[in-house]
This record gives structure tokens, sequence and C-alpha cells, in this order.
């Protein structure tokens, strides 16, 4: 079994600064990780996933995340944020075999502030 | 690319009556398809999962059923409505193992 910690409920942050949301993750077997957005009263948009390859993963809306296999983290960045970049992201892992279920996150609000 | 429908986008139901959530997908065949609850400021719930027709596995043991009668058709059903059903309810389709949910469906039990 997996599990997935989202560190941070809600991060609030000014426009055009940067912003890091933590995901840390459980699991006893090699594992695919997402990153999900839900705006407000939508279902959730692919924003980036880890599949196999390249560690430094870019997604749309120009974030991106990097998988570190030691410290079982899967942190989404973004350089210089918009305020059209408020919403709910959640952090999801699946195994890389067999079972086709992931586990979410609980997810952090991000707040971005003018 | 896949495009998944859910119907309707707003629900106000009185408790004790039935309900009815459908789901369809278009542009793939042989999804896996999976219904979520969405309860106000918490995470995603998995409900149900389903890997092919008349094939569903239940996660969560309630008020709810799932059924899946064509292979792109998911049917989220309940035959007597809680309070507690109330949430926002996501319909999703596996795809190269990747899920994209639908648009939801809020459901407001009164």
């Amino acid at each position: 079994a997996q599990s997935v910690t989202q560190l941070d409920s809600q991060v609030p942050v000014f426009e055009e600064a940067p912003v890091e949301l933590r995901c840390n993750y459980s699991s006893s077997v090699s594992v695919y990780l997402f990153w999900y957005v839900q705006y407000p009263n939508q279902g959730l948009q692919l924003l980036l996933k880890y599949l196999s390859g390249s560690t430094l993963v870019k997604g749309i809306n120009g974030f991106e995340a990097e998988f570190n296999k030691s410290q079982t983290s899967f942190h989404l960045r973004k350089p210089s944020v918009h305020i059209s970049d408020t919403a709910e992201y959640f952090c999801a892992v699946r195994p890389s075999g067999g079972s086709y279920i992931p586990t979410f996150g609980r997810g952090t609000s991000l707040i971005v502030h003018p | 690319s896949q495009t998944i429908h859910q119907w309707p986008a707003t629900l106000v139901q009185p408790v004790g009556s039935p309900l009815s959530l459908e789901c369809t997908v278009e542009g793939t065949s042989n999804p896996n398809l999976y219904w979520y609850r969405q309860a106000a400021g918490r995470g995603l719930q998995l409900l149900f999962y389903s890997v092919g027709i008349g094939q569903i596995s239940s996660e969560v043991p309630q008020n709810l059923s799932a059924s899946r009668p064509q292979d792109r058709q998911f049917i989220l059903s309940s035959k007597k409505l809680l309070l507690s059903d109330s949430g926002f309810y996501l319909c999703a389709c596996g795809l190269a193992g990747v899920l994209y949910f639908g648009a939801g469906t809020r459901l407001s039990v009164l």
C-alpha cells in the first residue's frame, strides 16, 4: 500500500513570487507520481506526471516537479505565480505495476494575492 | 483524446429520494472508470471503480451503488439519499496509467 502526504493545507503567496507545494509519499514498490489542479467547482486537471526517465518533469501552466527517490518526495514548483494559479492542488501516487488505483493527498490550497 | 461527460452539473435532492448520476466517455474503448466523492474541504474519496462491463469494485460500504451497463457508461445510484451523501461527485477515466476527470456533479441533499 502507498500513502501521500501534502504537508501544507494552505499556501498563501503574492503574485509573481515563487512557490513550492510539498508532497511526500511512502510505498514499498516503484511508483508513478502525479500533480493535479482543481479550480472551484471543476474537475481535476492533470498538471504533470512522472512515469520514468528524467526526474525533473515539466507540466502545463509553467509548473514543474522533481522526483526525489531518496527523499520520497515530488514537490511542485513555479518560479512566478499568477492570480489565475489560485486553486487546489493534489498530489497522487500509484504503483507502477498492478493496481490502477491512485492514492491522492488531501490537497493544498494555493492562494495568490495581488 | 478522451472526453468525459458528466451530468447534471448540479443537483438538489430531498432526503430519501433516489439518485442517478451518469458518466460517459468518448474517444477510447474499454477504459477503467472511477467514481470519486469530494466532501467540502476534504480530499478525494474513491467510491467505485470498474475495469469492464458489469465489473464493479466498491471501496466504501455505504448508501450508494454503481453500474456499468455499457463499455463507456458508468452510473452512480442510490435508492434513498442521506444528508451525508452531499458532496462533489467526480467520474474519472484511466488511460495509460493516468486518470482523467470529468467536470463533476455538485449534489446537495436537503
